[in-house]
């Protein structure tokens, strides 16, 4: 498979730990994007990286949430102190140069489950 | 503030039957709409951007600026089209973040 991938797919922890989460875009992609999606709900915006400059944060990004793309390729999404709202699917999506979000494609996502 | 509702959580449907899933958007300027969709256990991907003014396996959408609407048409159902159909809006230029509707779940009976 030469889509996105993320990793882990599944992830269970306990109230007060901290996560984290890999992302690997389609290689030739430099837009990156991080993605929650809770149940019943569509994915909401969290961030988003233009190679490794991350250009835009929601306001779900709070200070316990941080990401990265140290040399443009694959992102990390960390969670610190997690807390039982955290739970969801967290998405990542990648596009091409110059196109917008609905070029891109995304992960299959790590799904989040804090106990 | 951009907005997209998706009203339905919901749409049964026998196979064969005329489907509309319908979306609503806020938003001041000229957006760019799309519709997503995740059949099961698939990734989420794109279905048609209004610009393209498109038909994707059988599906279309006008954009109707004004009411404001986006709704996904398919003038016959098949089971399947079953999935979770997401609409989303992006403010053109810069970074094309998109806003999601919540999505409706459409299930096509047999």
């Amino acid at each position: 498979d030469t889509g996105v991938s993320q990793d882990p797919r599944h992830k269970i922890t306990k109230r007060g730990q901290n996560v984290t989460f890999r992302c690997d875009p389609i290689s030739e992609h430099n837009r990156l994007y991080w993605y929650r999606q809770t149940l019943g709900q569509g994915p909401e915006f969290l961030t988003y990286f233009q190679n490794e400059a991350q250009l835009e944060k929601s306001r779900l990004l709070s200070d316990r949430f941080s990401a990265e793309r140290p040399k443009g390729s694959f992102s990390t999404l960390e969670i610190q102190r997690t807390e039982q709202g955290d739970s969801a699917m967290y998405l990542c999506a990648s596009s091409w140069p110059g196109q917008g979000l609905a070029e891109a494609f995304f992960g299959q996502g790590t799904r989040l489950t804090v106990v | 503030a951009q907005r997209v509702t998706q009203p339905e959580k919901l749409l049964s449907v026998f196979k064969g039957a005329p489907v509309e899933l319908k979306c609503n958007y806020s938003y001041s300027g000229s957006p760019e709409l799309f519709w997503y969709v995740q059949y099961s256990r698939q990734r989420l991907q794109l279905l048609l951007r209004h610009i393209s003014r498109e038909s994707i396996k059988g599906f279309t959408a006008d954009l109707n600026k004004g009411e404001t609407s986006f709704h996904l048409k398919k003038p016959f159902a098949q089971e399947e089209d079953s999935a979770m159909y997401y609409c989303a809006l992006s403010r053109p230029g810069g970074s094309y973040i998109p806003t999601f509707g919540r999505g409706t779940s459409l299930i096509v009976h047999p």
